[in-house]
């Protein structure tokens, strides 16, 4: 159980172009994701909590207008990257929360801007 | 405030035991562990409630230190499928969100 899903596992755009990426909790609902990225060899860094039905909440300097995210349902949230440039280039992980707040990850997406 | 974790790497042979700390500047009511291995994301280990309640993993355990300012992660009787980085993750400013520590990297070796 607790099975979280992402696609793209990996992709690679131009820069200016904007990409989506998927966050699917397979085996049960999920009313609160959370969107994080992972530079090497660091550690996980919040950028935004998405809560079903509502706006995403962002943590301090992570741009709204930027990483756009929607939770349309309870088992899928989606982070879009608007006009993204190389410095966007990193490991983009989601998580679902759990009954007592654990999180389940996905397995992240790497995302390459040239 | 992102916890600190210690040590920075450590590596064991098969079969040892290994401490790793996560301290924080302010009480907690909550640590979550994660384990994640090159290229992967983390995964779930192992919560630590303030009455000293754990869930997760069976051969893992963890303890908060007397001011509940630091967990301990205990690894028994370590295995070669252990190594990976360690998180540590605390309450941010809303009790769901997660903070996590700078990492602790395990290497057991055969």
């Amino acid at each position: 159980g607790a099975v979280v899903s992402q696609h793209p596992s990996w992709v690679i755009c131009k820069s200016g172009t904007s990409v989506k990426i998927e966050c699917r909790s397979l085996d049960f609902q999920a009313t609160t994701m959370f969107w994080y990225r992972q530079f090497p060899k660091q550690s996980l860094m919040l950028m935004a909590t998405s809560n079903e039905g509502s706006k995403a909440t962002y943590e301090q300097g992570v741009e709204k207008d930027k990483f756009l995210i929607n939770h349309a349902s309870l088992t899928l949230s989606t982070l879009t990257v608007t006009s993204a440039h190389p410095e966007d280039s990193s490991f983009y992980i989601c998580s679902a929360q759990g009954g007592a707040y654990e999180q389940y990850f996905g397995p992240g997406t790497r995302l390459t801007v040239t | 405030q992102q916890p600190v974790q210690s040590p920075q790497a450590v590596i064991l042979r098969e079969g040892e035991d290994a401490v790793i700390n996560c301290s924080s500047s302010k009480a907690l009511y909550s640590v979550h562990w994660y384990r994640q291995k090159h290229g992967e994301a983390p995964v779930f280990l192992m919560i630590l409630l303030k009455g000293g309640e754990q869930k997760g993993h069976e051969k893992i355990s963890a303890s908060f230190n007397e001011k509940k300012q630091q967990s301990s992660l205990y690894l028994t009787a370590s295995q070669l499928s252990y190594s990976g980085t360690y998180f540590c993750g605390t309450p941010g400013d809303s009790s769901y969100k997660l903070i996590f520590g700078s990492g602790t990297r395990l290497l057991v070796r055969p």
